[in-house]
């Protein structure tokens, strides 16, 4: 059972140019969640998504980012017009779903903007 | 609003010393908490879950506990590594289902 897959590892964008970062959960979980995390900073909560739902999306910002978790294949996570804050790490999780379950991290795709 | 706190925000230690990083929350109403460790440019690893019904949960040299009515945990290290040496975060599941993280404790072990 493989883990958490995040891809890519590293993306490089130009100011203005869309990012797209992908989220492969574990086998047997529904739920998803994006977490970013500047330099030397905590991890921010962004969005909660089920299969085909977004749940809780009060992390995002309100333009130019959204996320979404098809009924097959993976998580994205899309940002429009990437802008030099943009930069930071980018955190995926998975869980079962339910109360008492582990979420489990992939290793994160490092966004640069440039 | 869940807020979760961690201190001390930074500690050494030289190898071979037990200590203790400490977590709390503000609100109690938690399904569970968890406790990761953070390698620079990494991403997370599991060490603990506790569940809200327990009290505590040990894995080899790690023991972590929750008082959920104070809204505390802490996680003890014994006898300490230079290979301990990382970021540990702790986060816990609020009553939506968000898991939300305080902003760590870096440990660095001196040999």
């Amino acid at each position: 059972n493989a883990g958490v897959m995040q891809n890519p590892r590293h993306l490089v964008r130009r100011r203005g140019q869309e990012a797209r970062l992908r989220c492969s959960p574990m086998k047997g979980h529904s739920h998803v969640y994006w977490y970013r995390q500047l330099p030397e900073e905590g991890l921010k909560f962004m969005v909660y998504l089920q299969k085909e739902n977004i749940i809780d999306e009060s992390g995002m910002p309100k333009e130019r980012f959204s996320a979404e978790f098809p009924k097959e294949g993976p998580s994205i996570l899309r940002i429009q017009q990437v802008v030099r804050g943009d930069s930071a790490a980018y955190f995926c999780a998975s869980a079962k779903g339910g109360s008492d379950t582990e979420a489990f991290f992939g290793q994160g795709t490092r966004l640069t903007v440039v | 609003k869940q807020e979760v706190t961690q201190i001390p925000a930074a500690l050494s230690v030289p190898e071979g010393e037990n200590l203790v990083l400490n977590c709390s929350f503000t609100d109690s109403a938690i399904y569970n908490l968890q406790w990761f460790r953070q390698d620079p440019g990494k991403g997370l690893t599991s060490l603990l879950l506790i569940q809200s019904s327990q009290r505590e949960q040990t894995s080899g040299r790690l023991n972590a506990s929750l008082d959920k009515s104070s809204g505390r945990s802490t996680l003890y290290i014994a006898a300490s590594q230079p290979g301990d040496s990382a970021t540990y975060l702790c986060a816990v599941m609020d009553s939506s289902y968000k898991l939300i993280f305080g902003s760590g404790t870096r440990l660095l072990v001196r040999p």
